[in-house]
């Protein structure tokens, strides 16, 4: 069994601070763990992945999240905010060999000028 | 390159009335999916298609039906719309290795 939980439905930043996005997850098999984000009327675009190789993953516009086995946590982080980064963001488990992908129920990231 | 094409974009129903939202993807992958989405639910998985020739449920398969027509092809019917499938619909597709899931651009359903 899989699951996946973001811990906040919304998280409200300024522009030019950091942001973190938690997720928290919990898988019987080594996972595979994604963020994707959704802008406004939009499909969801792939941020970045983790599938076992380094547990510090870089993905695009300078997003990073972190793998830590010991707390199942997944957070997304960026040191600095810009206007173009308020959407929605999801957080997907995988457990392996599990052709099914678990979504979490969403983030929205509001940026304030 | 395409990637993964919904069909139609936006669509409205009354209740009890059938259609067929279609979906294709060039990208040679293995399995396909189709989702909802409703406001503060994430997405859900409706159906799924590990490979060509096979379909399996998802969370929320009640008041649907899949058809993976070939490689390329995943149809969803709605065989009589009621209010409460009125969603966004996503069909994605992942190369079965990776799990990388690549998405349409999304279908809006309105069932009056």
């Amino acid at each position: 069994a899989q699951s996946v939980t973001q811990l906040d439905s919304h998280v409200s930043v300024s522009e030019g601070t950091p942001v973190l996005l938690r997720c928290n997850y919990s898988s019987s098999y080594s996972p595979s763990l994604f963020w994707y984000v959704q802008h406004p009327n939009k499909g969801l675009q792939l941020l970045l992945k983790y599938t076992s190789a380094a547990t510090l993953v870089k993905g695009i516009n300078g997003f990073e999240a972190e793998f830590k086995k010991s707390e199942t946590s997944f957070h997304l982080t960026k040191p600095s905010a810009h206007m173009s980064d308020a959407a929605e963001y999801f957080c997907v488990v995988r457990a392996g060999g599990s052709y099914i992908p678990t979504f979490g129920r969403g983030t929205s990231l509001i940026v304030h000028p | 390159n395409a990637g993964v094409t919904q069909t139609p974009k936006f669509q409205v129903l009354k209740t009890g009335q059938s259609m067929t939202l279609q979906c294709a993807q060039d990208m040679n992958h293995n399995s396909m999916y189709w989702y909802r989405q409703d406001p503060g639910m994430g997405l859900r998985l409706i159906y799924y298609s590990a490979s060509e020739g096979t379909t399996d449920k998802g969370e929320v398969p009640n008041g649907y039906n899949v058809s993976r027509l070939n490689k390329r092809e995943f149809s969803l019917r709605l065989e009589s719309a009621a209010p409460s499938q009125t969603s966004v619909y996503f069909c994605a597709s992942s190369a079965t290795n990776t799990g990388e899931l690549f998405f349409g651009e999304g279908s809006r359903l309105t069932v009056l």
